[in-house]
């Protein structure tokens, strides 16, 4: 497809089930970012990959949080033991390089019951 | 910590008039600028952006003005049409990477 790629649009989960959600970027974006966006907040930055290195994970908030991009194309976000406070949309951008605006998927909507 | 402040949360505005949306910044190693507008149920969709080295730039109906001493961004729309009514996110970056956003406005154009 033409655009970031966000798979499932929905999840509800019951605390303390693991969560798995998949992003596949457009082909050839060499950066690829996730972002959680809560209610009337705008997306707040998790972590970063250049390829299949993930070079920044700061905005990870604990380690239940896992991110891969072994291929360096498709990446999964894994939240381990869920918790009513993840429920939010999980964005997936992807960006040719540097300088070059990231495009956004339509996301992951995550309710933990 | 929030570096990215967008401080009206809505605007309306009357169809053929301009939109001024306004952002502040607290991080001056910030080089990268962007606009991203957002509809319901959809991810946000880039608009336009700006880098440090430039204080304007424009693309059709859209114009983003960058001052640096101040860490102030703005958006101008003109002429606004209904279309544009959507909420509107300043974001903010080094090099790209990062990138943090504001809270967003919600934009109105009544026709």
């Amino acid at each position: 497809g033409a655009g970031v790629s966000q798979s499932p649009r929905y999840k509800v989960a019951k605390r303390g089930q693991d969560v798995a959600l998949r992003c596949d970027p457009i082909s050839g974006h060499v950066s690829l970012f996730w972002y959680q966006q809560a209610l009337g907040q705008g997306p707040e930055f998790l972590t970063y990959f250049q390829n299949e290195a993930q070079l920044d994970k700061s905005g990870l908030p604990s380690d239940r949080f896992f991110a891969e991009r072994p291929e360096g194309s498709v990446s999964t976000l894994k939240i381990q033991r869920t918790q009513q406070e993840d429920s939010a949309v999980y964005l997936c951008a992807s960006s040719p390089d540097n300088w070059q605006p990231q495009h956004f998927g339509d996301g992951t909507r995550l309710s933990i019951l | 910590d929030q570096q990215v402040k967008q401080n009206s949360p809505s605007l309306s505005v009357q169809e053929g008039r301009i939109s001024i949306l306004n952002c502040d910044y607290t991080n001056s190693m910030f080089d990268y600028f962007l606009w991203y507008k957002k509809y319901p149920a959809e991810g946000p969709t880039f608009l336009i952006s700006i880098s440090s080295i430039k204080d304007k730039n424009e693309d059709g109906r859209f114009t983003v003005f960058l001052n640096k001493s101040a860490k102030h961004l703005s958006l101008h729309i003109v002429p606004s049409q209904p279309g544009d009514s959507a909420v509107y996110f300043c974001a903010a970056s080094e090099r790209n990477n990062d990138m943090r956003f504001g809270a967003g406005t919600r934009l109105t154009v009544k026709p």
